[in-house]
This record gives C-alpha cells, structure tokens and sequence, in this order.
C-alpha cells in the first residue's frame, strides 16, 4: 500500500482554469505538507497542517487553498491558474512533532502540473 | 529563500566514499539537521538525521560540528544507483525546510 498517494501524477491545463490535487496519507499522521518544485529543483514548503489545522503559510498566494477534510487527506485548490504555477508539487506527512522534531516525513509521488 | 546552502553538484567515483557538505549557520538549538534524496523526479526519501551527535544507519553517516552550523553525510561505499540529488534540511516542530540540494554523480 502506497503510504503517501497523490492524484493525478499529471494534470495539464489551460491559463485562467481553476484545478484540484488530492492527498491521502495512510500512516495516521498527524501533520501535513504541500511543497512546490520549480525547474531550479528548489522545494519550497506551501503549507502545513497539524491534526487539519493550518500551522504554516509561506506567503503563498491566495489562489492556493488546502483543504483537510480529515487528518489523512490535505488537498490543494488552486484558482486562476497561471503560468508561473506549473511545477511539481509534492505532498508529505508526518508524524506529531511534539517537543522534539525528531521523526521523519514522507512523501508522495508528486503531481506534474503545466500550465498553458 | 533556503535555511541550508550546499554545494550544487559534486562527483563521487563508485565504490569510494561520498562526503556531502552542508551549511546551517542559523539553526537553532530545538531544529534537528534531516538529509532526503531525490533520483530523477520521485518523492524526496529520507536518509538520516541527527541533533547533536553523530548518527550512522544502513545508509549512511552524519556528521554535525560541535557547534552545529554545519555538517556532512558520508556515503560510505557510493553506488551507481546513489545518483541523486542530496537535499540538507532543518526542521522544528511543524516545518522542514530544504536546502538547495546537491546533484551527486556516481562515476563508473
């Protein structure tokens, strides 16, 4: 059973669409990552949720809205897409850090999203 | 803007030892150092990490300096399939932050 799983892999899109990528965790995490990987291959955290509380919002845009329905899924909406959003992004769990960040975090595949 | 900076590429001859810098002037005292890699374009995979100490797993070694602005992950016998790109983080409670990566080719 795959731990970290995104859909889709791909998703190609037209400027101005309005798209959704999914994430499902099956590890009983309890926090929750969005990162995007431009061409530079620079990961950059977007956000991160704790128990489906967001904890993190790295001036992000607000055409980025998470959602967590529950603790095991964190899906990311994006409105009005536009060229510079085309990258890869890559969803993570991991485990309550309480006081000592010490365990690991997962990853998914990624999405490949382009946008044109 | 990354909390981690390291070398962009380097080579390693298969079989040798493969030592990966990495600079984190601004870590602080709860932040625990992480190493992922990633080969072509999966999902980053963790290796190890480490606060303090030296730490060693089936994969590698970590060194941290004493006053814990840098350290280094040593592949002890690198393979061709070690090929990768070697990203340092640091992370606290809730974040993990990536450094800018360093491409290792594993030469034949």
């Amino acid at each position: 059973d795959t731990a970290v799983s995104q859909t889709p892999k791909y998703l190609v899109t037209q400027m101005g669409n309005d798209k959704s990528i999914k994430c499902e965790q099956n590890l009983g995490h309890d926090t929750m990552y969005w990162y995007k990987q431009d061409s530079k291959k620079f990961l950059k955290i977007m956000f991160s949720y704790n128990n489906k509380e967001l904890i993190i919002n790295e001036t992000v845009p607000n055409r980025f809205s998470p959602k967590s329905p529950d603790k095991a899924h964190l899906n990311l909406h994006i409105n009005s897409l536009e060229l510079g959003d085309s990258a890869v992004y890559f969803c993570a769990s991991r485990p309550r850090q309480g006081q000592r960040s010490n365990t690991e975090a997962f990853f998914g595949q990624g999405t490949r999203l382009t946008v044109v | 803007d990354a909390k981690t900076t390291q070398p962009p590429s380097m080579d390693c001859a298969e079989g040798r030892a493969a030592n990966l810098p990495c600079n984190h002037s601004t870590i602080s005292g709860n932040e625990y150092v992480y190493w992922y890699r990633q080969i072509h374009s999966q999902g980053p995979q963790y290796i190890i990490h480490g606060l303090k100490n030296n730490e060693t797993n089936e994969m590698a070694s970590l060194i941290i300096t004493e006053d814990r602005k840098s350290s280094t992950l040593i592949l002890p016998h690198a393979t061709l399939r070690d090929t990768a790109v070697y990203y340092c983080c640091q992370t606290g409670a809730n974040n993990l932050f990536f450094g800018t990566g360093t491409r290792l080719t594993v030469i034949p």
